[in-house]
């Protein structure tokens, strides 16, 4: 059975950081894509960043772009995402999400996400 | 950037069908995928590439897509179907999401 547990969320304060992690079974973890998805407090649904199967190649949206750097570590079926600088703005649930094997395309397993909540 | 288009809320009749469109610039050229939300929980896929069902979705839940309109449908809609639905596209190396559409079934 394909698991994601995502960790490491929490309160933090604006220019703080956070590093969530994303724990990864039940499938051949250094064959897929992964993605982090974040969703605000009563709103849609927000992609974030991605990573390919080796780790060799990242992108992200323009709003973390230079905050936040996403990782993984194959050895031990983890995906990270290592935010700096954060804002009130960031404030929502990040969930880790399984993408394909090869390329874009769509999220087929979700984890139950993590809240990061930006507050002074 | 890409944006892609939903109905706010649709509603539909107990065991009638539902019908979720996704517009956006020449979608009819994207793979489109569709995912189901309920409340406190993950999104769930349940379409992706346009019109095709993962293993544990009902064969009530079919997509199409051409021109500049997707659209999810849910034939003989039940209770359990009343959730948050959001269409995903892919562009220029970022994935796009749909605002979500509010499904109540009456």
């Amino acid at each position: 059975e394909v698991q994601l547990v995502e960790s490491g969320g929490g309160l933090v304060q604006p220019g703080g950081s956070l590093r969530l992690s994303c724990a990864a079974s039940g499938f051949t973890f250094s064959s897929y894509w992964m993605h982090w998805v974040r969703q605000a407090p009563g709103k849609g649904l927000v992609w974030v960043s991605r990573i390919n199967s080796d780790g060799s190649s990242t992108s992200y949206a323009d709003s973390v772009k230079g905050r936040f750097t996403i990782s993984r570590d194959n050895a031990k079926n983890t995906l990270y995402l290592q935010m700096n600088s954060l804002r009130a703005e960031d404030t929502a649930v990040y969930y880790c999400a399984r993408g394909e094997v090869v390329g874009a395309g769509h999220f087929d397993y979700w984890g139950q996400g993590t809240l990061v909540t930006v507050s002074s | 950037s890409y944006e892609l288009t939903q109905p706010l809320s649709v509603s539909v009749a107990l065991g009638q069908t539902a019908r979720i469109t996704c517009g956006g610039n020449n979608i009819g050229s994207k793979n489109v995928h569709w995912y189901q939300q309920k409340p406190g929980q993950a999104p769930v896929l349940v379409i992706y590439r346009d019109s095709n069902r993962p293993s544990g979705i009902p064969e009530r839940f079919s997509g199409s897509n051409s021109g500049n309109t997707a659209t999810l449908t849910i034939s003989r809609a039940q209770a359990g179907d009343e959730a948050d639905y959001y269409c995903q596209v892919w562009d220029s190396s970022t994935a796009v999401f749909g605002g979500g559409t509010k499904l109540t079934v009456l």
